[in-house]
C-alpha cells in the first residue's frame, strides 16, 4: 500500500512553452502532497506544500507563478512549469502525506528544458 | 530552524564490510527523523523512521540505525553490505516540513 505515481515519468520541451507534470496517491488519500526539485548530484529541496482545496505554501525563493500547483482532490496535485526556461530543467519529486509522520514518494519526473 | 548535515559526501565499502552513514540533525523539538535510498533516476524509498520509543530502530533491506539525543545524531548502519545497496542515501528531519541532508553516494567494491 501507500502507493505514489507521477506522469510523466520524463519529459523533454522547448523553452516557453509550459509543462504539467501529475502526482497521484494510487491507494489512499492524500489532504496533503508536496513537491520537490533535486538538481544533479545534490538533495532535495522542497518547493511548496500542497493542500487539497485550497492554495499551495510555496518555500522562500520559488516562484508561484511559474511553479503553479492544484490539488484537486484527495489523490492528485499536478505542478505546472510555465514559460519553461532552460534553468528548470530538473528532477521534480512529489510526495503525499498520510498520516503517521511520514510522505510517500514518487518516482520522479524528468523535465528537460531546451 | 531545523537542518541535516551528512558529513560524508560519498563513501566506499567492499562487499561484506560493515556499512555506516552519518547524519546530525537540528531541531527545536523531539525529532522525525528518517533515511530513504534512492537509486540513480528514481524515487525515494524509506529505510527506516524514528519517532519515539527504542532509540535503536530496525528497517528494511538489513539496515538498523540509532538516535543519539545528546550528539543529535542518527547514524544508519548495516553489519554486511551487498552490492544491490549502492545508492544515494539521504537523511530528513521533520514531519510536514521535511528537511533533507545533502546525501551520501555509497559505492560498493566487489
Amino acid at each position: 500500500g501507500a502507493v505514489v505515481s507521477q506522469h510523466p515519468s520524463w519529459v523533454i520541451c522547448k523553452s516557453g512553452t509550459s509543462v504539467k507534470i501529475e502526482c497521484r496517491s494510487l491507494d489512499f488519500q492524500a489532504t496533503t502532497m508536496f513537491w520537490y526539485r533535486q538538481f544533479p548530484k545534490q538533495s532535495l529541496m522542497l518547493m511548496a506544500t500542497s493542500n487539497e482545496g485550497s492554495k499551495a505554501t510555496y518555500e522562500q525563493g520559488v516562484e508561484k507563478d511559474k511553479f503553479l500547483i492544484n490539488h484537486a482532490s484527495l489523490t492528485l496535485s499536478t505542478l505546472t512549469v510555465t514559460s519553461a526556461h532552460p534553468e528548470d530543467s530538473s528532477f521534480y519529486i512529489c510526495s503525499a502525506y498520510r498520516g503517521s509522520y511520514e510522505q510517500y514518494f514518487g518516482p520522479g519526473t524528468r523535465l528537460t528544458v531546451t | 530552524a531545523q537542518s541535516v548535515t551528512q558529513p560524508d559526501i560519498h563513501i566506499t565499502v567492499s562487499e561484506g564490510a560493515s556499512l555506516e552513514l552519518r547524519c546530525n540533525y537540528s531541531y527545536g523539538a523531539t525529532p522525525y527523523l528518517f533515511w530513504y535510498v534512492q537509486s540513480p533516476g528514481q524515487g525515494l524509498q524509506l529505510l527506516l523512521k524514528y519517532f519515539s520509543g527504542d532509540t535503536l530502530v530496525q528497517g528494511i533491506k538489513g539496515f538498523e540505525a540509532e538516535f543519539k539525543r545528546s550528539q543529535s545524531s542518527f547514524n544508519l548502519r548495516k553489519p554486511s553490505v551487498h552490492w544491490s545497496d549502492a545508492a544515494e542515501y539521504f537523511c530528513a528531519v521533520g514531519n510536514n516540513d521535511m528537511r533533507f541532508g545533502a546525501g551520501t553516494r555509497l559505492t560498493v567494491k566487489p
